[in-house]
């Protein structure tokens, strides 16, 4: 089983800090996907990144896959308070039937203090 | 909108109930699956459907019983569940479960709690 680690497990700052959350595997992923959860709601998908070393921007948010697509991160600049929720990195997996699988991180809580 | 719903949203269900839970994709996709997100633990994958045929089932007791009669819906059945299946069900949609990318649209979840 691949684990994904993600890093701080919990994160409280307040409104227009910076922040970066991390995902870490020994594994490595055909492609990583980043998800923000809100409280009594699903995951909703944030970006997908394939290449490594590849930059992806979405708005205040930046998100990195390493060189050798084994980890990720994602910063956040000038943080809101509508940027708090759980975060979650997951490592997707191409396995021998030729189907896919998703290994998902335990998540990055942030709660951004206005 | 997510284009994924479920039904219903909360659940208090008896060790000794039967109930289902349903899910809904309006995307067009070919694959579903269920999920279980328990505190403090990773979201775990307990069944895949792809083209109405279940291709994974990741160790489930047999008290999850789930149920794809098409494309655009599926369904867990549960029966004599204990107090530790108290989670959130989550119930998510992509487009095939082969694609490069694997993305997966979730519904907003059912909430279960086991008395």
């Amino acid at each position: 089983t691949q684990l994904l680690e993600q890093s701080p497990q919990f994160l409280s700052i307040q409104e227009g800090e910076n922040l970066t959350v991390y995902c870490n595997s020994s594994s490595v992923f055909s492609s990583l996907q980043w998800y923000r959860q809100e409280p009594g709601e699903g995951p909703v998908l944030l970006v997908t990144v394939v290449t490594g070393g590849e930059v992806k921007k979405l708005k205040r948010l930046t998100f990195q896959f390493g060189d050798a697509r084994k980890d990720s991160s994602l910063h956040i600049t000038a943080a809101q308070p509508g940027d708090t929720g759980l975060y979650l990195c997951a490592g997707a997996i191409l396995r021998l039937t030729g189907r896919r699988a998703l290994t998902f991180g335990s998540g990055t809580r942030l709660q951004v203090q206005p | 909108e997510t284009g994924v719903t479920q039904t219903p949203r909360h659940l208090v269900m008896g060790m000794t109930n039967k109930k289902s839970l349903k899910c809904e994709q309006h995307l067009g996709h070919n694959a579903m699956y269920w999920y279980k997100q328990s505190a403090k633990k990773p979201l775990e994958l307990m069944f895949v459907y792809s083209l109405e045929e279940r291709v994974e089932n990741n160790s489930v007791p047999s008290r999850f019983s789930p149920e794809c009669p098409n494309s655009s819906h599926l369904f867990l059945h549960l029966h004599t569940l204990q107090p530790e299946d108290s989670a959130l069900y989550l119930c998510a949609s992509s487009q095939g479960a082969t694609g490069p990318n694997y993305e997966q649209y979730f519904g907003p979840g059912t909430r279960l709690t086991v008395t």
